[in-house]
């Protein structure tokens, strides 16, 4: 199965601090884009970070990271320096044949 | 830019009734997708066009659902009946490649069946 899973339904983290939000996913095909999106209340879905699977160097965004494990299947966030805005649905994807895999998503919460 | 740009934003109708969503998808973008969103099956593709032309329309879930895109700046999705389980969150995105370029969302039509 393409699976894209996401272990954690929610996250929380005291602002101005880091947290690291997991994702692991199935895949047979060597080449893929990997992507995380924030969907706050507004609904919106904003890519937040995108990393090619044959690229070895791990995407950074200003305050967003991702720690690429091609070989373990593993693709997770970082984000540093958490702001309120910050707060939202976070959900990791992976491109696939004709679709792109989404998983269930984790809720993050920033306490002020 | 203006971004993805679909209409409704909410929609509420009654069962057996027509509903058709619409997207106006970025300039230049030859890729359109539309996702729906549910609790219990978080999203799910149903569609998606490249170049117009309808590609592969296997998550569609029932002849009640169809969809067009007759010019690179529209496409619609239309339920026709529609019932309480097609509630949901229904999204357009928008892509100038499959895949690597990561896809553009429109803010979504939160449609309720009653």
């Amino acid at each position: 199965a393409q699976t894209v899973t996401q272990s954690q339904p929610e996250m929380s983290v005291q602002e101005a601090e880091t947290v690291t939000l997991s994702c692991t996913y199935d895949t047979s095909e060597s080449d893929y884009y990997l992507f995380w999106y924030k969907q706050p209340p507004s609904r919106q879905m904003i890519l937040v970070i995108r990393q090619e699977a044959y690229k070895q160097q791990n995407a950074t965004e200003n305050r967003f990271s991702v720690n690429f494990q091609k070989a373990a299947k593993s693709f997770s966030l970082k984000i540093s320096d958490s702001q309120l805005g910050d707060a939202a649905m976070y959900f990791c994807a992976r491109t696939g044949a004709n679709n792109l895999f989404f998983g269930t998503g984790t809720r993050l919460t920033v306490i002020p | 830019d203006a971004g993805v740009i679909q209409s409704p934003r909410h929609e509420v109708t009654e069962m057996g009734q027509e509903v058709t969503l619409r997207c106006k998808p970025i300039s230049g973008h030859d890729y359109l997708f539309w996702y729906r969103q549910t609790m219990m099956r978080g999203l799910e593709l149903l569609i998606y066009f490249n170049n117009n032309v309808p590609i592969d329309d296997s998550g569609m879930p029932e002849d009640r659902f169809s969809a067009k895109m007759p010019n690179a700046s529209f496409s619609t999705l239309k339920i026709q009946p529609s019932e309480p389980r097609d509630s949901a969150v229904y999204f357009c995105a928008s892509s100038p490649l499959f895949g690597g370029a990561g896809y553009t969302f429109g803010s979504g039509t939160r449609l309720t069946v009653v």
